[in-house]
Parts: C-alpha cells; sequence; structure tokens
C-alpha cells in the first residue's frame, strides 16, 4: 500500500484562486517532497520539507507538515492556467534509510483562464 | 547537462518478449532509482541503486532485473514481458538517499505488451 494519499483526487479553479491540496502518510517519515506532473512528462521536484520544519516556502508555493497527524498541505496562490498539473507527495519512512520513497496518488489540479 | 535521458520513449512488446529500458545522467549523481506508473496512481518504486555495483528492489521487483556497472547507466530489463506490466516508466537520479534529495526524472517510457 502506498505511504502518501492526497486529497482531492481533482480539484478545479478560476485563474487567480488559491488551491489547496492534502496529502496523509501512515508510518514516521525523514522528509516529504511535493513533485509536479505535466501530461505526459516526468516528474518535477518543487519542494522538500523535513521531519523537523513545519512550514516551508517557496515563491508561490507554501508548504506545511504536521507530524503529529501524519499530514501535510500544499497551498498555491494567485494560481495560473500554467499550474494546471498532477501534484504528488512523497515520502521516505524512517527505517529505509531514506533510499525508498514512496508517492501519493496525486491530485489533478486544473486552473481554469 | 542532458539531465536524465531515458530510451526507447515508445514500445510495444508481444507476450514473453524481453527487453531493456535505458536510463542514463549525467550529473554525477550516485542514487538511481526505477519507477512504474499506472493510469490514476502515483509511482512505484521498482528497484534502486545507492552507487555502481550496488542495487536493491523497491515495492514492486518482480519480472524486471537491473544492474549498475557505471554511474552514468541504469537499465531495466524485462525478462519476459507480460501485459501486466503495460506502464509508464521512469527513470530517477538524486545525490543521495533519495528521501533527503529531490529526485531528478527522465521524461519516461511509455511500454506497451500485447
Amino acid at each position: 500500500s502506498q505511504q502518501g494519499e492526497e486529497d482531492p483526487q481533482a480539484l478545479s479553479i478560476q485563474e487567480g484562486e488559491n488551491a489547496t491540496m492534502n496529502c496523509s502518510y501512515k508510518t514516521s517519515i525523514n522528509n516529504l517532497q511535493w513533485y509536479r506532473q505535466n501530461s505526459g512528462r516526468g516528474l518535477v521536484h518543487l519542494i522538500l520539507i523535513r521531519s523537523n520544519e513545519r512550514e516551508k516556502h517557496s515563491g508561490r508555493l507554501r508548504v506545511t507538515l504536521d507530524t503529529s497527524k501524519k499530514s501535510s498541505s500544499l497551498l498555491i496562490t494567485a494560481s495560473r492556467a500554467a499550474d494546471t498539473a498532477s501534484y504528488f507527495c512523497a515520502t521516505d519512512a524512517l527505517n529505509t534509510g531514506g533510499f525508498k520513497t514512496i508517492f501519493g496518488a496525486g491530485t489533478r489540479l486544473f486552473v481554469k483562464a | 547537462n542532458a539531465g536524465v535521458t531515458q530510451t526507447p520513449k515508445f514500445q510495444v512488446l508481444k507476450t514473453g518478449q524481453s527487453m531493456t529500458l535505458q536510463c542514463a545522467q549525467d550529473m554525477n549523481h550516485e542514487y538511481m532509482s526505477w519507477y512504474r506508473q499506472d493510469p490514476g496512481m502515483g509511482l512505484r518504486l521498482i528497484h534502486y541503486s545507492v552507487g555502481a555495483g550496488i542495487t536493491d528492489q523497491g515495492e514492486v521487483p518482480n519480472g524486471y532485473n537491473v544492474s549498475r556497472s557505471t554511474t552514468e547507466d541504469f537499465p531495466l530489463r524485462l525478462l519476459s514481458a507480460a501485459p501486466s506490466q503495460t506502464s509508464v516508466y521512469f527513470c530517477a537520479s538524486s545525490f543521495t538517499g533519495a528521501g533527503g534529495w529531490e529526485q531528478y526524472f527522465g521524461p519516461g517510457t511509455r511500454l506497451t505488451v500485447t
């Protein structure tokens, strides 16, 4: 079974609105990462948050991590049509040495112009 | 830098055939991995390598072999293709253990087994 699960599975918003995606995981982790995948392409790394961090920003992205609830959220502010993509969280469990990153099923975001 | 390259981009196999998916990176990364992505699902780890001569199994290793003779290359071999192996395959690399570093992904190989 997969470590990370994203919610919602799909999200449709208007350009300029904010998009929030959530990720829950099952076991204690070292780090959590978010990736973006445009249709038919490989994944692109967005941001990494370590287990001792609670919040991280990168441009229009804000990621939070709550290790007590085993959950993370990705907020994209002022969304653009170019943000249309699938977004995945990825975790590595504490006992895997960082070598076995597990991906969730992803959230498909559609931003309408 | 070319980053992570994969060949071929598309491949159709008949059940029982074997083939090798190629992956190469020019970033001198120690860690390389292979994933498969099925419709509506995230990526599942097949095999990974932490350096030349060192490989290990991921979540779904059955039916696949890997080897790592050089830092740059990490081929994935399908021994006897089955329709259940129809998927998109991604190769990725990173400096060290993938959990602590961002992974760089190739463009993928779309494989169909009939």
